[in-house]
């Protein structure tokens, strides 16, 4: 298994311009997160999702979108990027308790805007 | 929501010495207490973790004890060694439907060989 994948892993964007930040996972996990890391800081929960067709906000989801077509794919939209959103975004997964509440992170984007 | 507090924010040990880090939670309905350890440009990486029907859990070197009635829980790494060198973070869960968690902001754990 791969566990948790995320593409690309390092991006420099322009103020305003758009990308989506891919995350897959092959456990089949029925729930799935995308965190912010700023330096030195904790993770700040951008969006979730709890099945496919099902997301909701996190903590921080301004200037963010999400989709949940499929049960492995949670790719994270960043629409008119800014320098606010310059942070390391990482992608988690978990199967929940029947399994383990154990969160699954992916290896991270590092995202830059300038 | 879920506000996680975690103490000290950097943490300096001489290696074989034991560390502590503390953290405090807010909801009491929390009921999941993970730790997760974070390598410089790595993933974290869950550690140990207990649920709240447990006091005390322990997993080799490392030790983690919940008091539901102060919500409080802490991370005890005993004889530290260099690859010990880290940034731990805790994080609860009072999310039963959906599993988020609340992360504290971290401790950077540094030992000194």
């Amino acid at each position: 298994n791969a566990g948790v994948t995320q593409t690309p892993k390092f991006r420099i964007l322009k103020i305003g311009q758009s990308m989506t930040l891919q995350c897959a996972q092959d456990m089949n996990h029925n729930y799935m997160y995308w965190y912010r890391q700023d330096p030195g800081m904790g993770l700040k929960l951008i969006y979730y999702s709890v099945g496919a067709g099902i997301t909701d906000k996190g903590e921080v989801p301004n200037g963010y979108n999400v989709s949940r077509s499929t049960t492995e794919d949670f790719p994270l939209r960043l629409e008119l990027a800014a320098p606010s959103q310059t942070s390391v975004y990482f992608c988690a997964s978990t199967g929940g308790v029947t399994l383990s509440n154990e969160q699954f992170f992916g290896p991270g984007t590092r995202l830059t805007v300038l | 929501g879920e506000n996680v507090e975690q103490h000290p924010s950097t943490l300096s040990v001489q290696e074989g010495d034991s560390a502590v880090i503390k953290c405090t939670y807010s909801d009491s309905a929390s009921n999941y207490f993970p730790w997760y350890k974070q390598e410089l440009g790595k993933r974290p990486q869950l550690i140990i973790d207990i649920r709240s029907n447990v006091g005390e859990k322990k997993d080799q070197r490392i030790a983690v004890t919940l008091n539901k009635t102060a919500k409080h829980f802490s991370l005890h790494i005993t004889e530290t060694q260099p690859e010990d060198s880290a940034v731990y973070f805790c994080a609860a869960s009072d999310s039963p439907n959906d599993y988020k968690l609340s992360f504290g902001a971290g401790t950077t754990v540094t030992v000194r060989a």
